[in-house]
């Protein structure tokens, strides 16, 4: 089956300026997840979807970071404007059901100079 | 509040040696356990979960609910076996993983 795919894989842009990322999860998954890998930190959860809707965004700063997943499928996450302590890579993943874990994208390195 | 303690940021070893990464948790209820992976430029993939008990690239972790640990062990280590390893633990009913910071192993020739 194909992977979690997302893009674009790298992207540096200057503080305040806006930016935004795209996942397309494997096929069948209902669940969708965003994580944020800040430099030798593990993955944190900014948000979860369960088809087009939002289980768990308590970890979103919402006043500049937002996402959605209109139809279920694909997911965009945005910021606005960025921070240098953006500077991460964002992660997306999917999964099936909670027994099978995650499948994770090879993710979006941003760099916020 | 869940967490996952992961105490060692790099470990090293010779390979055919022995290899433990460690893991403890904080959770009051019950949590489900995972090992996840990262090689060298490959994205991050489940290695094992601990309500499978089952043993992979010779891996294997016992969950331990009086030491709160889910440690990482390998009999015969391998240089193949040089990655990011993440523990990460789910509570019961979720979905959310919490994840530990990461250690990373590098196994010498």
């Amino acid at each position: 089956e194909a992977g979690v795919a997302q893009s674009p894989r790298y992207k540096i842009i200057e503080k305040r300026q806006s930016v935004a990322f795209w996942c397309n999860p494997i096929s069948g998954h209902a669940t969708l997840y965003w994580y944020q890998q800040i430099l030798g930190q593990g993955p944190k959860l900014l948000i979860q979807f369960q088809n087009n809707g939002v289980v768990d965004d308590s970890q979103l700063p919402k006043d500049r970071f937002s996402a959605e997943r209109l139809k279920g499928v694909d997911s965009t996450l945005k910021i606005q404007p960025a921070k240098l302590e953006d500077s991460a890579v964002y992660l997306c993943a999917s999964s099936f059901n909670r027994v099978n874990g995650y499948t994770f994208g090879s993710g979006t390195r941003l760099t916020v100079v | 509040a869940q967490r996952v303690t992961q105490p060692e940021k790099l470990l090293s070893v010779f390979k055919g040696a022995p290899v433990e990464l460690k893991c403890n948790y904080s959770y009051s209820g019950s949590p489900e356990l995972f090992w996840y992976v990262q090689y060298s430029r490959q994205r991050l993939q489940l290695l094992l979960r601990h309500i499978s008990r089952e043993s992979i690239k010779g891996f294997t972790a016992d969950l331990n609910k009086g030491e709160t640990s889910f440690h990482l062990k390998k009999p015969f280590a391998q240089e193949e076996d040089s990655a990011m390893y993440y523990c990460a633990l789910t509570k019961g009913g979720s979905e959310k993983l919490v994840f530990g910071k990461g250690t990373k192993l590098t196994v010498n020739p």
